[in-house]
């Protein structure tokens, strides 16, 4: 049964750069967030994809916009990349919306350095 | 508004209990989650509660009460690799993402 995957494992992009990071949820899940972990924090919510539309969105700027498949799997696309856009971004995955997102899969994350 | 409040760091030897608390508020509040984060690893999914009361699984429990919005991970028999960041998550209704606070860090010594 696989878990969750996500490519690439690092990343270092320049300032004003666009990167695009990749999830695969675990098999069965049909729903995918989306969390930006900086160092010593908590992981921060950026938007949750359920039938190939954004349903839920935190406090993140329009830079950061995503796309869910028809497979489930998802891309995390972040434009005109900041410096403090550095950070582990996490990808989960669970089943169904109401009620099922209490136990979210995590894949080991995408570290992202923007120099 | 939303606000969480755990404790930033604990401190245990091996073979002790050990409870880590969570006060939250949080708008149409449905459930409160735990989660284990190891350095460098991904969380981890420990526990849930809906209702009221203690959930068990195995050397972990977990407690809620709804009208004291406050919950607590109790973590018994603790071994080394239980070193890690615990979060507690509260679920909202109609919101289905979890909101996360800074963790408590677990440091267990031999």
């Amino acid at each position: 049964d696989a878990g969750v995957t996500q490519s690439p494992t690092h990343l270092i992009k320049t300032r004003g750069q666009q990167v695009t990071l990749r999830c695969s949820p675990k098999s069965g899940h049909d729903t995918v967030s989306w969390y930006q972990q900086a160092l010593g924090q908590g992981p921060q919510f950026i938007f949750q994809y359920y039938e190939e539309e954004e349903r839920q969105r935190g406090n993140f700027p329009d830079r950061f916009s995503g796309h869910q498949f028809p497979n489930y799997s998802s891309e995390l696309n972040v434009n005109a990349l900041l410096l403090g856009d550095s950070a582990l971004y996490l990808c989960a995955s669970s089943l169904g919306l109401a009620g099922g997102s209490y136990e979210q899969y995590f894949g080991p994350g995408t570290r992202l350095t923007v120099t | 508004g939303q606000s969480l409040e755990q404790p930033s760091e604990v401190t245990a030897v091996e073979g002790a209990i050990v409870q880590i608390n969570c006060t939250y508020q949080t708008s149409g509040f449905y459930g409160l989650s735990w989660y284990q984060q190891h350095d460098g690893g991904a969380p981890t999914f420990l526990s849930y509660n809906a209702l009221d009361g203690l959930e068990e699984t195995g050397r972990f429990s977990s407690f809620l009460s709804r009208s004291d919005s406050y919950g607590y991970l109790l973590l018994q028999e603790l071994q080394m690799k239980d070193s890690a960041s615990y979060f507690c998550a509260p679920l909202s209704t109609g919101f289905q993402k979890l909101v996360f606070g800074t963790g408590t860090r677990l440091l267990v010594s031999p």
